[in-house]
């Protein structure tokens, strides 16, 4: 197994835009994946397979990947995505791993 | 649409064993793993395992290797964790959800609770 690591918090004004990193040893050869829960609520998936967007995820929602790291940017950032961001990869034998979870914070 | 509908809290004492349910609905019930995923309260996510509805297959955590057994009942779509020797440290919402690589959508989770 391994780790992947990410910023404890992120603030950011509404309008503006959040970029969340996600760092990890296996990315380059693995596919990243994030997730967005509000307290109280399940996870739900935001991006898949680094940058392709579930149906029903607004645009504003983004996902990129560069080398050993995966970053989830959200453009037009409105209160509502204040929550917590989860990253996700899988290793060679399909064994999950989570990144610590990134606080946004909308000012 | 796709759903997964959880049973509901428990309350264990340390030493028990606690048998969680996950029901599937809207979809092939064999053709996405399930996966198992917990969260005690104020803390990330904790990947434990996946189970392949279709096989029976699993591929747990090592750290709940020999304490989960995750099942399924395919006749009424439902799949089961099972963890056994809980300590208090097990206190956790636990949720499962279907997808290979992947998670989505998930349940609703539910609280296990350890204490004497």
């Amino acid at each position: 197994s391994y780790d992947l690591t990410q910023p404890p918090s992120v603030s950011v004004s509404p309008g503006q835009t959040a970029r969340i990193t996600c760092s990890g040893d296996a990315l380059p050869n693995q596919y990243g994946y994030w997730y967005q829960q509000k307290p109280g609520q399940a996870p739900i998936l935001v991006i898949y397979k680094n940058n392709k967007r579930p149906l029903g995820i607004p645009e504003r929602f983004s996902g990129s990947s560069s080398g050993t790291t995966v970053t989830l940017t959200i453009s037009g950032v409105q209160a509502e995505d204040e929550a917590d961001y989860y990253c996700q990869s899988s290793d060679s034998s399909n064994t999950f791993v989570f990144g610590g979870g990134t606080r946004l914070t909308v000012l | 649409q796709m759903q997964l509908v959880q049973s509901g809290a428990e309350v264990k004492k340390p030493g028990a064993s606690v048998k969680v349910s996950c029901k599937a609905s809207g979809y092939t019930f064999s053709s996405y793993d399930i996966n198992w995923v917990r969260q005690a309260t104020g803390q990330g996510l904790e990947w434990m395992g996946w189970m392949d509805p279709k096989s029976g297959d699993t591929a747990y955590a090592q750290k709940f290797e020999g304490r989960v057994t995750m099942t399924r009942d395919t006749s009424i779509n439902t799949a089961y964790m099972e963890l056994s020797s809980l300590r208090s440290e097990d206190t956790a919402v636990y949720y499962c959800a279907a997808g290979r690589g992947y998670s989505s959508p998930w349940g609703q989770g539910t609280l296990v609770t350890v204490s004497s």
